[in-house]
C-alpha cells in the first residue's frame, strides 16, 4: 500500500524558517515523481513544486519561487521542502503528492498544517 | 499562464440525481485536464486523467468529456458519497493549474 507521510509543520512567526519532510513507501520512491501541494484554510489546491525521481528535473510555481526549495532522498525515501522567509498568507495544510506516469497526482499524504503568525 | 475556470461554484442536488460539472481553460490544453474529488477534511483523490480516462477504482458512474477549452466531468447518479468538492487542473509548461472547484452539496 502507497503511504505518504508528512511532518515538520508548525507554527512559526513571519520571515521564519520551516522544513517539511514526507515519509513514502509501499512503492519504488526512486521511481516516481514528487510534488507538494497547499491548500489555504478554506480556499482551493496550489501546486508549489515538482521533482523527477532522479532529481534531474526542477519546478517551482511562480508564488513561491526562490523561497522554497524541493529536494528529495532516494536512499531513505524522503522528499523535503524547504520554507525560507514566511509570511501569512503561507498558512496552509502541505500536502506530499506523489505523481504517476502521466504526471497526474494519484497519491497523496494527510497533510502537514503550517501556520505562519506573529 | 493557464487560467481554469469552473462552474457552477456550487451544484445542488439530490441522491440519484445526474451531475454536470464544467471546466474552462483560457486556452487550448488538448486532453490535459485531471478532476480531484476532495471530502471534507481529506486529502484530493484523483478521478479522472486525460480528460476522460478513469484512474484506478473509480466508479463508473464518473466519467469525463471535452478536449481544446472545454470540459465536463458527469456523475451519472449521485451516491452519499459523492458530495464533495470537485476540482480540474492542467499541467502546462511544467506548471500545474487548478480550477477553484465546484461544491456538490
Amino acid at each position: 500500500e502507497v503511504q505518504l507521510v508528512e511532518s515538520g509543520g508548525g507554527l512559526v512567526k513571519p520571515g521564519w524558517s520551516l522544513r517539511l519532510s514526507c515519509v513514502a513507501s509501499g512503492f519504488t520512491f526512486s521511481d516516481y515523481n514528487m510534488n507538494w501541494v497547499r491548500q489555504a484554510p478554506g480556499k482551493g489546491l496550489e501546486w508549489l513544486s515538482f521533482i523527477s525521481g532522479n532529481t534531474a528535473y526542477i519546478y517551482y510555481a511562480d508564488s513561491i519561487r526562490g523561497r522554497f526549495t524541493i529536494s528529495r532522498d532516494n536512499a531513505k525515501n524522503l522528499l523535503f521542502l524547504q520554507m525560507n522567509s514566511l509570511r501569512a498568507e503561507d498558512t496552509a495544510v502541505y500536502y506530499c503528492v506523489r505523481g504517476d506516469w502521466n504526471y497526474d497526482f494519484d497519491h497523496w499524504g494527510q497533510g502537514a498544517l503550517v501556520t505562519v503568525s506573529s | 499562464e493557464i487560467v481554469l475556470t469552473q462552474s457552477p461554484a456550487t451544484l445542488s442536488l439530490s441522491p440519484g440525481e445526474r451531475a454536470t460539472l464544467s471546466c474552462r481553460a483560457s486556452q487550448s490544453v488538448s486532453n490535459s485536464l485531471a478532476w480531484y474529488q476532495q471530502k471534507p477534511g481529506q486529502a484530493p483523490r484523483l478521478l479522472i486523467y486525460d480528460a476522460s480516462g478513469r484512474a484506478t477504482g473509480i466508479p463508473a458512474r464518473f466519467s469525463g468529456s471535452g478536449s481544446g477549452t472545454d470540459f465536463t466531468l458527469t456523475i451519472s447518479s449521485l451516491e452519499p458519497e459523492d458530495f464533495a468538492v470537485y476540482y480540474c487542473q492542467n499541467r502546462n509548461n511544467w506548471q500545474f493549474t487548478f480550477g477553484p472547484g465546484t461544491k456538490v452539496d
